[in-house]
């Protein structure tokens, strides 16, 4: 079974500052990594993912997330953020071969202040 | 991109009724669709796993009598809530895979079920 840490719940930052929202997980087997993001009374939308290749993955609005193996991590990063990424974002892994069933984190709230 | 659409976006009914969501993949077929609960604040619960033409798989405290799950085509799959109660009252949402390139499972924008 695999299960997802996103350590933290809240994450505040002011415009224009750097964000890393970390995530780490547990698997016995390899796993397929994704971030998702919620905004407000909306569902989720897939932000990125890693399946293989690159460990660096990248969205089309400047997130990014690397993958690091041996620290069974997935951070997601932006060197600068805007008011309109405040949201909710999930981490969540699934397994290789297996099922397809997504386990997600229970998230991390990004508030960005002007 | 691929879309999964649910309808309703929101519904309101009355305890001991039993109400049905839809969930759709757009343009896409999808022969395994996700059902999970997300409670206010928290992360998403999966429920079950919708399989095309065969019995949903529900995880482990999941009422299955309660939560029904129908799978009749590629792109249609429904949660009927039967006899709903006020703690049924939650976010539902589903997600479908896309076995194109990419392989990636995209999630419908949610019903939020109020039980009065």
């Amino acid at each position: 079974a695999q299960s997802v840490t996103q350590l933290d719940s809240q994450v505040p930052v002011f415009e224009e500052a750097p964000v890393e929202l970390r995530c780490n997980y547990s698997s016995s087997v390899s796993v397929y990594l994704f971030w998702y993001v919620q905004y407000p009374n909306q569902g989720l939308q897939l932000l990125l993912k890693y399946l293989s290749g690159s460990t660096l993955v990248e969205s089309i609005n400047g997130f990014e997330a690397e993958f690091n193996k041996s620290q069974t991590s997935f951070h997601l990063r932006k060197p600068s953020v805007h008011i309109s990424d405040t949201a909710e974002y999930f981490c969540a892994v699934s397994e290789q071969g297996g099922s397809e069933k997504l386990v997600f984190g229970k998230g991390t709230k990004l508030t960005v202040n002007p | 991109g691929a879309v999964v659409s649910q309808h309703p976006s929101r519904v309101i009914c009355k305890s001991g009724t039993s109400v049905k969501i839809e969930c759709r993949s757009l343009d896409f077929q999808a022969t395994t669709m996700f059902w999970y609960r997300q409670f206010p604040k928290q992360s998403l619960m999966l429920m079950a796993t919708s399989n095309e033409g065969s019995k949903a798989t529900y995880e482990q405290g999941v009422e299955k009598d309660k939560f029904l799950i129908n799978h009749a085509s590629l792109t249609l799959s429904t949660l009927t809530v039967t006899s709903a109660h006020p703690e049924d009252s939650s976010f539902y949402i589903c997600s479908a895979r896309d076995t194109g390139p990419g392989n990636t499972i995209y999630f419908g924008e949610g019903s939020w079920l109020t039980v009065v």
